[in-house]
């Protein structure tokens, strides 16, 4: 079992639609959890950081995590064009380190 | 401030040559971590170097090494370069301790391409 899973895509939707972007990790003892943007040719940018079971909202984008599944994923509300990108899920895994593995990432194509 | 600062933007080698890439982190910042991104696939780490120690390893051969200087900057080295070796090379800073559990921030990458 591959230690953070995405599904690579690509996610179609319309603009003013909501954009579920999921991501399963190995480890139980993960502590830390990001998502991550990245424009075609760019550097990956921070979005959203959660620690804690729950949803955490910053803007129009929810990060929500459920640690006894196993499972995080990200919500971006009436998504526009501009939110088309490549989302990468990064877990600190065996806590206690800061190091982040990552998914392959899930390719977000939001249409006009 | 001034981000994650890399040089250069971009590189072209050939086989067996040497390269080195330099990394400045966010002022203040003292956890410096170098990851390789090949066309298709996620960042995958190499090193973590804090105050000057290194404190990860990635699982990358002895060809790869790295340091970090007093300044808290740091050099990712490569040598006898494979044309496996092309991808997007990514610095990323983070503030606390090594194991701590803050965010990293990353620089622009340099671009690696091995002919």
């Amino acid at each position: 079992q591959k230690e953070v899973e995405q599904n690579s895509g690509p996610l179609s939707v319309p603009e003013g639609a909501i954009a579920s972007l999921n991501c399963t990790y190995s480890d139980r003892v993960s502590q830390s959890f990001f998502w991550y943007r990245q424009y075609s040719g760019k550097s990956p940018e921070l979005i959203m950081s959660i620690y804690s079971n729950g949803d955490k909202e910053d803007g129009r984008f929810t990060a929500q995590l459920n640690k006894a599944s196993q499972y995080v994923s990200l919500l971006i509300r009436d998504s526009q064009p501009s939110d088309s990108a490549t989302y990468l899920c990064a877990v600190n895994l065996r806590g206690g380190y800061s190091t982040l593995t990552f998914g392959k990432g899930t390719m977000l194509l939001v249409s006009p | 401030d001034a981000g994650v600062t890399q040089s250069p933007t971009h590189l072209i080698k050939t086989r067996g040559q040497h390269v080195t890439l330099r990394c400045s982190p966010i002022s203040g910042h003292k956890s410096v971590s170098w990851y390789q991104q090949v066309l298709g696939q996620g960042p995958q780490f190499i090193f973590q170097y804090y105050e000057k120690e290194e404190r990860g390893r990635g699982n990358f051969p002895d060809r790869f090494s790295a340091r970090q200087f007093p300044n808290y900057s740091s050099e990712l080295n490569v040598n006898a370069l494979l044309l496996g070796d092309s991808a997007l090379y990514l610095c990323a800073s983070s503030g606390g301790r090594w194991n701590s559990n803050q965010p990293q921030h990353f620089g622009d990458g340099t671009r690696l391409s091995i002919l």
